[in-house]
């Protein structure tokens, strides 16, 4: 029973290089969304979609894109990664929205910008 | 807008004390309110929630009740254990969109034998 699954695990970047973290999910959830962690910050929300072929911008969407082509994954990439992306990210989904709606994670991604 | 408040940490306690993490928020209309573990190298998961307002939702000995006069869940245990040991989230999730649940800046907790 996989849930979501995320990978990279862990990825160091040098400044101005880009990735793509993938995120897969295997549970037939509507919604899916992209975190960052950061120490003292909690937990914020990058980009999220709400179905196949959508996606919409969170709380600091600055630096990054997504593209849900698929109903099971969710992309989400750095053009030119930058320090202050130095972050843990987590994916989450969800079978949609609602008062009782429960998100599921992923084990994060570890990601360092140097 | 919306926000969680919860307290800060690290929270070191002995094996079998009780404990508290404060958790307290703001919102317009009613949200549902949500505790997560996240356990060492692991992602976030749910530990307990709670709809409605009196509501107490309960898990692993863990307990929470949704206070609206005081806007406040605050997360319970009578006797914690060494396994506890992990960082807790308190989140809310707005009437209209559970697309954004909000998050607390999460809670350290750490028990010794």
């Amino acid at each position: 029973n996989a849930g979501v699954t995320q990978t990279p695990k862990f990825r160091v970047l040098k400044t101005g290089q880009s990735m793509t973290l993938l995120c897969a999910q295997d549970m037939n959830h509507e919604y899916m969304y992209w975190y960052r962690q950061d120490p003292g910050m909690g937990l914020r929300l990058i980009h999220y979609s709400v179905g196949e072929g959508t996606t919409a911008k969170g709380e600091v969407p600055d630096g990054y894109n997504v593209s849900r082509l698929k109903k099971q994954n969710f992309l989400l990439g750095l053009e030119s990664a930058a320090p202050s992306q130095t972050s843990v990210y987590f994916c989450a989904s969800s079978y949609s929205e609602g008062l009782n709606t429960e998100a599921f994670f992923g084990q994060g991604t570890r990601l360092t910008v140097v | 807008g919306n926000s969680v408040t919860q307290m800060e940490g690290p929270v070191t306690l002995s094996e079998e004390a009780f404990l508290t993490i404060n958790c307290t928020y703001t919102a317009t209309g009613y949200p549902s309110l949500f505790w997560y573990v996240q356990y060492p190298g692991e992602g976030l998961q749910l530990l307990l929630k709670a709809t409605k307002a009196d509501d107490k939702g309960s898990n692993k000995g863990f307990e929470a009740t949704y206070r609206k006069e005081t806007t406040s869940f605050h997360l319970e245990k009578g006797s914690v254990q060494v396994s506890d040991s992990a960082v807790y989230f308190c989140a809310l999730s707005p009437y209209s969109s559970a697309s954004k649940i909000i998050f607390g800046s999460g809670t350290r907790l750490s028990i010794r034998p």
